[in-house]
């Protein structure tokens, strides 16, 4: 009965490499989310997609590339992994965008680290 | 550009030692305000979200309430079980959220 799932929870690997990172909701939601929590706890905004179309876009390296092919899942694939690229990816999704219903609800985090 | 600071970083708690945690925003058209908990190794957990200035809400020993710049997360009697990280969040025009760094509370036995 999980709401938010994301494979794997954790991934290590080397600089230079291609890696994805796969997130799926049951809860109906129209609205995916991907954020970036860094050493210092800061959760940021990197993408968000309503009902497969992309509608946030942060300033985030063209190497992270969000791909939803319904809009149950929402995957996040990077090129060329850089060593500041290491932190706690997080994927979400909400009922609606800028709703008055649109709380958040988070999955449980992909820990990538980059050596 | 939407700011939250929040304050004290981390907060140490003995268990029943009632305290508030603090979170100071600017925002270009609040549209909601949300508190989050997270635990170690966990997403966040969705806790409240407040809209107005002068609403509260509460949930077991926990309460916010909202102002015109902050809003505060009221701790009640805390017991071990509430130790975590709590996040506060607002949401502007710009229709994303945006975080505080968090408060790291430990409560003690």
């Amino acid at each position: 009965d999980t709401a938010v799932s994301q494979t794997p929870k954790y991934l290590v690997t080397q600089m230079g490499n291609d890696k994805s990172i796969k997130c799926e909701q049951n809860l109906g939601h129209d609205t995916m989310y991907w954020y970036k929590q860094d050493s210092k706890k800061f959760l940021k905004i990197m993408f968000s997609y309503n009902n497969k179309e992309l509608i946030i876009n942060e300033t985030v390296p063209n190497r992270f590339s969000p791909k939803s092919p319904d809009k149950a899942h929402l995957n996040l694939h990077i090129n060329s992994l850089e060593l500041g690229d290491s932190a706690v990816y997080f994927c979400a999704s909400s009922l609606v965008l800028g709703g008055t219903t649109d709380t958040q609800y988070f999955g449980p985090g992909t820990r990538l680290t980059v050596l | 550009e939407d700011q939250v600071t929040q304050s004290p970083e981390a907060l140490r708690l003995q268990e029943g030692e009632s305290s508030s945690l603090n979170c100071s925003y600017t925002v270009s058209g609040l549209r909601g305000l949300f508190w989050y908990r997270q635990d170690p190794g966990k997403g966040p957990e969705f806790l409240f979200t407040l809209y107005s200035a002068g609403e509260e809400k509460e949930k077991e020993r926990l309460k916010a309430t909202l102002t015109k710049k902050e809003s505060f997360l009221h701790i009640t009697a805390p017991k071990p079980e509430d130790s975590a990280t709590y996040l506060c969040a607002v949401q502007g025009t710009g229709r994303q959220l945006t975080f505080g760094s968090g408060t790291q509370l430990t409560v003690l036995p």
